[in-house]
């Protein structure tokens, strides 16, 4: 089956730690997202990445790093910058040859700060 | 800063009638809308996309886009228990990026 896994899908963190998130997708796109969603809030774009060994920073990247060395994989790295990192991280995947350019989710990753 | 607007509600509809989702977006130049609904502790999933104004029927979805008052909305007629989520309106950037409103929360009573 195609689609976008995350993994863990829960993940707890010290302060003063980093942590990364891993998403995979087999569906061939060139596009990958991250998202992080706050209690009550919409997405917020984090990275984004348009082709391989090519990412952007999008709204809120302060304190996150990304690297996308495989068309499949676009890993995000929470850092000890991040000073409220404690959230639901999503993951997506474009077609960026599609019509309408839907963006699939992954089911997300849920990060605490203990 | 983009900005998309949605009533967070929470939005009540008795089992069967029809629920109306709307939102706003500041972007004059947006081309493309998507309606995401999102079950709690859930990712997104895509219900609808528009792109030209007018209506867009899928079923018991309905996409309504009138890109002179910056409007895009979503009717669910016959609404069912199962279809209380919260609702994501998106609108496309340049560059591919997605907007994302904060959701409206719909309540479907049996």
């Amino acid at each position: 089956d195609g689609g976008i896994t995350q993994s863990p899908k829960y993940l707890f963190r010290k302060e003063g730690q980093n942590v990364t998130l891993s998403c995979e997708q087999n569906l061939n796109h060139d596009a990958m997202y991250w998202y992080r969603q706050d209690p009550g809030q919409g997405l917020r774009l984090i990275y984004y990445s348009q082709i391989v060994n090519d990412f952007q920073k999008g709204d809120i990247a302060e304190g996150y790093s990304v690297s996308r060395e495989k068309k499949e994989s676009f890993p995000l790295t929470v850092t000890s910058a991040q000073k409220n990192p404690t959230a639901f991280y999503l993951c997506a995947s474009q077609d960026r040859g599609h019509s309408y350019n839907e963006q699939f989710f992954g089911p997300g990753t849920r990060l605490t700060v203990l | 800063q983009k900005e998309v607007e949605q009533n967070s509600g929470p939005l009540s509809v008795p089992e069967g009638a029809i629920a109306s989702l709307n939102c706003t977006y500041s972007d004059r130049g947006s081309q493309s809308f998507f309606w995401y609904r999102q079950y709690s502790g859930k990712s997104p999933e895509l219900i609808m996309f528009i792109y030209s104004n007018g209506d867009k029927e899928d079923g018991r979805f309905t996409a309504q886009l009138n890109k002179a008052s910056q409007y895009v909305s979503l009717l669910i007629r016959d609404s069912q228990p199962s279809d209380s989520a919260t609702y994501l309106c998106a609108v496309m950037e340049y560059g591919n990026k997605l907007v994302f409103g904060a959701g409206t929360i719909l309540r479907v009573k049996s």
